[in-house]
């Protein structure tokens, strides 16, 4: 059974950092695509980026709104995706999900970027 | 940015009722390579995570009830729900994903009368 479960959200202040964390299994990590969305409370949800699996050779593409802020990485030793996120701002207050490709996604961490 | 919009944001209907929503994309997500439609539809019940229901614009992903029916291509996609139930109850997204930055419809939320 695939499971995601993200950790490491909660409240951090304006122009803070944070990084989140997503530990899959029931599937082998190295061998897909893993992304991370957000979404806004009461919004549409917000792609935020994705890192290749082993044979694309674990190379990243981003949304262009949080492209030089955000970095995703990934440990493939211990199944674990990351989200490093910098100079953090309010609206980037979210639920914040990992996901494998479009159909296993994580139940989400909520982050709060506030004074 | 690819732009996706959704008609209509809300829509009331009563159980066994038929219900369309519409997904217009701002540049054509069919590849002409493959003949695919790079096109999701999800289903976000309150206080969950999205669940991919429809996938190349017209696949239903297994456990999906044959009720949900995606259809269209090129830039116009409709969801059809046969005969809304009062489990239904969601907001319903369509997502992008012929370019990146992937991107999502505003949603249109379906109210049960």
């Amino acid at each position: 059974e695939v499971k995601l479960l993200e950790s490491g959200g909660g409240l951090v202040q304006p122009g803070g950092s944070m990084r989140l964390s997503c530990a899959a299994s029931g599937f082998t990590f190295t061998d897909f695509y893993m992304y991370w969305i957000r979404q806004p409370a009461g919004k549409a949800p917000e792609w935020l980026g994705f890192i290749r699996n082993k044979a694309n050779g674990y190379t990243t593409e981003y949304n262009p709104s949080v492209k030089g802020r955000f970095t995703i990485s990934r440990d493939n030793t211990q199944n674990m995706l990351y989200l490093q996120m910098n100079t953090l701002r309010a609206e980037d207050t979210a639920t914040y999900y990992c996901a494998r490709s479009s159909l296993y996604w994580g139940q989400g961490v909520m982050v709060t970027v506030s004074s | 940015d690819i732009v996706m919009t959704q008609t209509p944001s809300s829509q009331a209907v009563s159980a066994g009722e038929k219900v369309t929503m519409s997904c217009k994309s701002s540049q054509s997500l069919l590849y002409s390579e493959n003949k695919k439609n790079y096109l999701a539809w999800y289903q976000q019940k309150p206080g969950q995570s999205p669940k991919l229901l429809i996938s190349w614009a017209s696949t239903r992903e297994s456990g999906v009830p044959d009720r949900f029916i995606g259809s269209g291509s090129g830039t116009d996609f409709t969801l059809t729900i046969s005969s809304v139930q009062a489990e239904d109850l969601a907001v319903y997204y369509c997502e992008q994903y012929y370019d990146t930055p992937f991107t999502f419809g505003s949603g249109t939320k379906l109210e049960i009368k």
